[in-house]
């Protein structure tokens, strides 16, 4: 497809397992970023992507949350041992570069709903 | 790392009447960026600002780049029920972007 694509779109858990979800950019946009947004709030930075290297993964709550990016493409974020707190809306985004001067126009997907009960 | 810092953070208004919404930040940005999100949607861009003291206008928004480089505004003209939604302002932090908490815009048609 044309945009960026998440999924799976709807996740409910249990605490205590771990969750995968994947975010599939626009073809050709090199660098990845992925948000979370809890109820009511804004977006909050995980970590993104250049290529495969993540050069910035400062928000990613704790050691529980990874992320790996294969083949400059495919994302996957990895949540373990999930707990209540970690309900959010998992935003993925892409852009053609990292961010400079004059880009800054990231590209979303839909979102990936987690619920954990 | 920079706060932006939105407000209101809720609006109720009529169908046709006009809005006003405002970002600002301690620190200075070399770009504005203003997206909206629809319900169940990822955010979209709206519009984007470079320059300081830039005006610039998508259809019935305007938005412009504050001349101290630590604000910036958006417009809505006449408003219509699809522009419900909420809209955030963003700037570019490191290599990645930083978004306001948001103004959540309700429209009573």
């Amino acid at each position: 497809g044309a945009g960026v694509s998440q999924s799976p779109s709807n996740k409910v858990t249990e605490k205590g397992k771990d969750v995968e979800l994947r975010c599939d950019p626009i073809s050709g946009h090199t660098a990845l970023y992925w948000y979370r947004q809890s109820l009511g709030q804004g977006l909050e930075f995980l970590i993104y992507f250049q290529g495969n290297s993540a050069p910035d993964k400062s928000g990613l709550p704790s050691d529980r949350f990874s992320a790996e990016r294969t083949g400059g493409s495919v994302s996957t974020l990895t949540i373990q041992r999930t707990q209540q707190e970690d309900s959010a809306v998992y935003l993925c985004a892409s852009s053609r570069l990292t961010l400079g001067a004059r880009t800054g126009e990231l590209f979303f997907g839909e979102g990936s709903r987690l619920t954990v009960l | 790392g920079q706060q932006l810092n939105q407000s209101p953070q809720s609006m109720f208004i009529q169908e046709g009447e006009d809005v006003s919404m405002n970002c600002t930040s301690s620190s200075i940005f070399n770009t504005w960026l203003w997206y909206k999100q629809d319900p169940g949607e990822g955010p979209v861009l709206l519009i984007a600002l470079y320059k300081a003291g830039e005006l610039t206008s998508n259809g019935r928004l305007t938005a412009q780049f504050g001349i101290t480089r630590k604000d910036s505004f958006l417009n809505i003209s006449a408003s219509i029920p699809s522009d419900v939604g909420i809209y955030f302002c963003a700037g570019p932090q490191g290599g990645k972007l930083v978004f306001g908490a948001g103004t959540i815009l309700r429209v009573k048609s």
